[in-house]
């Protein structure tokens, strides 16, 4: 099952707001991650997180390293419609990825 | 392009019958996931492969199922009596094992398995 607990689970935003989503873990992980599937689709990277306290943005998007290494968020700045989709944290010790269970953006134009 | 493809993209097929999925990676990538994702969950690990060693497999592998790398390039995975059960998307991911971005997986489009 998931080790990871993503919120909020879904959110409806106005377009041009400034949006936040964070992940939580019971175990410690050397990597996080931040993916972005559309339906039908796999997901997408979007932002990859190595170190402890490390603040990482992709254009829009930031997101954080928690300096307990067992929490990360996701922000995106002024949305546009095109931010719809589901957004997975996944955590990483060596290989495998640990995936929370997504939040679901659906933006009012 | 260059990125991960998975074939086919839909499979229905009756109970009991066999399956087999195909990934071709990212070239240059010398490990490959296999992960299995159901109705409003995130992708769950199911293998992963270093070159054309399987290096380890979740407890959700039962032995009706089987992935193959043989030359450490395109992997397949196979389910032998499929079941409801089995009803997911399967994806697929590639990485390359050196340099910080040891850990960047990149997903396939995956293969919706229906099986009635």
């Amino acid at each position: 099952g998931q080790q990871l607990n993503q919120s909020p689970q879904s959110m409806f935003i106005q377009e041009g707001e400034d949006v936040s989503m964070n992940c939580t873990s019971s175990s410690i992980f050397n990597t996080w991650l931040w993916y972005k599937q559309e339906p039908g689709e796999g997901p997408v990277l979007l932002i990859a997180l190595y170190k402890a306290g490390e603040l990482t943005s992709n254009g829009r998007l930031t997101a954080q390293f928690g300096i307990t290494r067992k929490d990360s968020f996701l922000n995106i700045s002024a949305s546009i419609p095109s931010d719809v989709g589901i957004y997975f944290c996944a955590g990483s010790g060596d290989y495998k990825l640990s995936f929370g269970a997504g939040t679901t953006v659906t933006v009012r134009a | 392009d260059t990125g991960v493809s998975q074939n086919p993209r839909h499979k229905i097929t009756k109970r009991g019958q066999n399956v087999t999925f195909r990934c071709d990676p990212i070239s240059e990538h010398n490990r490959l996931y296999w992960y299995r994702q159901t109705l409003g969950q995130g992708p769950e690990f199911l293998t992963y492969f270093q070159n054309e060693a399987q290096l380890e497999k979740s407890r959700l592998l039962s032995d009706r199922f089987s992935a193959e790398r043989p030359k450490g390039s395109f992997s397949t995975l196979e389910i032998q009596r499929t079941e409801q059960g089995d009803s997911a998307m399967y994806l697929c991911a590639s990485s390359l094992r050196e340099g910080l971005s040891y850990n960047e997986q990149f997903f396939g489009p995956g293969t919706r398995l229906t099986v009635l």
